[in-house]
């Protein structure tokens, strides 16, 4: 079973449009994240979120807005798309915030927008 | 801020040794990690380390100096699978949050 899935694992839409991208952990994790990784490789924390409360919020456009139904999903909706958004976005899991716990990682996005 | 440099890339032959160095200087500290991360695939943990001292795991090996602000990820008898990209993340006390590198891209040949 996989660990930390991610649909879609490509995505490729037009500028303006709004997409949502959904991640699903199964390790009985309570801390889930999203990460953005630009052309140059850049890992780039965006959210993150434990017991479904946000706890990191980085400098984001509001045009992105996480939602976490429940400790196993978070998604991350996307309004009105733009070039710059073209990225490989992560979401990754942790079992809680802090002491040794590693994140573990899903296969990522691909977004592409023309 | 978070300020984490290694080199962008590596080259080395089979069977050598190969040393990935990391230096950071950020406001606050609590570990720093080690990833790998295969060209179009996700990143997968490697090592931690949050006391200074030497990590050994098998062929890779993680050392930390507090002090200096530097970490580097040792990885013996290189393989054609240890080709990939190696990030370096380091822990912030106060949200956990993790801050990485750019990462170095190790090319590994016959």
């Amino acid at each position: 079973d996989t660990a930390v899935s991610q649909t879609p694992k490509y995505l490729v839409t037009q500028m303006g449009n709004d997409k949502s991208i959904k991640c699903e952990q199964n390790l009985g994790h309570d801390t889930m994240y999203w990460y953005k990784q630009d052309s140059k490789k850049f890992l780039k924390i965006m959210f993150s979120y434990n017991n479904k409360e946000l706890i990191i919020n980085e400098t984001v456009p509001n045009r992105f807005s996480p939602k976490s139904p429940d400790k196993a999903h978070l998604n991350l909706h996307i309004n009105s798309l733009e070039l710059g958004d073209s990225a490989v976005y992560f979401c990754a899991s942790s079992r809680m915030v802090g002491a040794q716990e590693t994140q573990y990682f899903g296969p990522g996005t691909r977004l592409l927008v023309l | 801020g978070q300020n984490i440099d290694q080199p962008t890339e590596m080259t080395a032959t089979e069977g050598a040794i190969v040393q990935i160095n990391c230096t950071y200087q950020t406001s606050g500290f609590n570990g720093l990690f080690w990833y790998q991360q295969h060209a179009g695939e996700a990143p997968t943990f490697l090592s931690y380390n949050v006391l200074d001292g030497l990590e050994e795991k098998g062929r890779f090996s993680s050392f930390l100096s507090r002090s200096k602000g530097y970490s580097y990820l040792l990885l013996k008898e290189l393989q054609m699978k240890d080709s990939a990209s190696y990030l370096c993340a380091v822990r912030d006390p106060l949200d956990y949050k993790l801050s990485f590198g750019a990462g170095t891209t190790v090319t590994v040949r016959a």
